[in-house]
């Protein structure tokens, strides 16, 4: 099956800086990739969606100026979370999608921790 | 705007009980129904995908059905296992996923 990998798996920073992780689309070409978050003991939220080459869509309560997301490759797609703070850790997951299959059918990365002390 | 639940949202049986997952829907168009395995603190795996022109999937153990008149899926675990134990999470929809909450299954020895 279609692998995608996230890196870190963990980071912990500090308040008022930012961080990126990214995510990898390893065997395919990923025309649309998501970002996802998901607080403990609660199901994933969709963050924003973002197709190569264009900016992403961001869901309603998603401050685009705070989580950046840039899509510049068919497998890469980064986030950047900007001026962190502690409210903002949380578990972090990307999907990928590609259209060869024309089944929509998403990927998903391990995921990535993040804790803002 | 679509809603997704899952019926229950915890549930302990012991080892080689088969179990049926619930999940529900409120907006019948979607392309696509998925079922994940989440362990605690890791990503998704994909168990099964059923496409709106299909009724059910199976692999192994696990069966899943679709039933978008009622909008409704079932996964069902035959013989369950301590390696069960897991959350699963139902995700429907087109381009975008929407997820339920998920139920905490744990199958003790």
């Amino acid at each position: 099956g279609a692998v995608v990998s996230q890196h870190p798996s963990w980071v912990i920073c500090k308040s008022g800086t930012s961080v990126k992780i990214e995510c990898r689309s390893l065997d395919f070409q990923a025309t649309t990739m998501f970002w996802y978050r998901q607080f403990p003991k609660q199901s994933l939220m969709l963050m924003a969606t973002s197709n190569e080459g264009s900016k992403a869509t961001y869901e309603q309560g998603v401050e685009k100026d705070k989580f950046l997301i840039n899509h510049a490759s068919l497998t890469l797609s980064t986030l950047t979370v900007t001026s962190a703070h502690p409210e903002d850790s949380s578990f972090y997951i990307c999907s990928a999608s590609g259209l060869a299959d024309h089944s929509y059918e998403q990927y998903f990365g391990p995921g990535t921790r993040l804790t803002v002390t | 705007k679509q809603e997704v639940t899952q019926i229950p949202a915890a549930l302990s049986v012991p080892e080689g009980e088969n179990l049926v997952l619930n999940c529900s829907f409120t907006d019948s168009a979607i392309y696509n129904l998925q079922w994940f395995r989440q362990d605690p603190g890791k990503g998704l795996t994909s168990l099964l995908l059923i496409q709106s022109s299909q009724r059910e999937q199976t692999s192994g153990r696990l069966n899943a059905s679709l039933d978008k008149s009622s909008g409704r899926s079932t996964l069902y675990i035959a013989a369950s296992q301590p390696g069960d134990s897991a959350t699963y999470l139902c995700a429907v929809g087109y381009s975008t996923l929407t997820f339920g909450k998920g139920t905490m299954l744990l199958v003790s020895p």
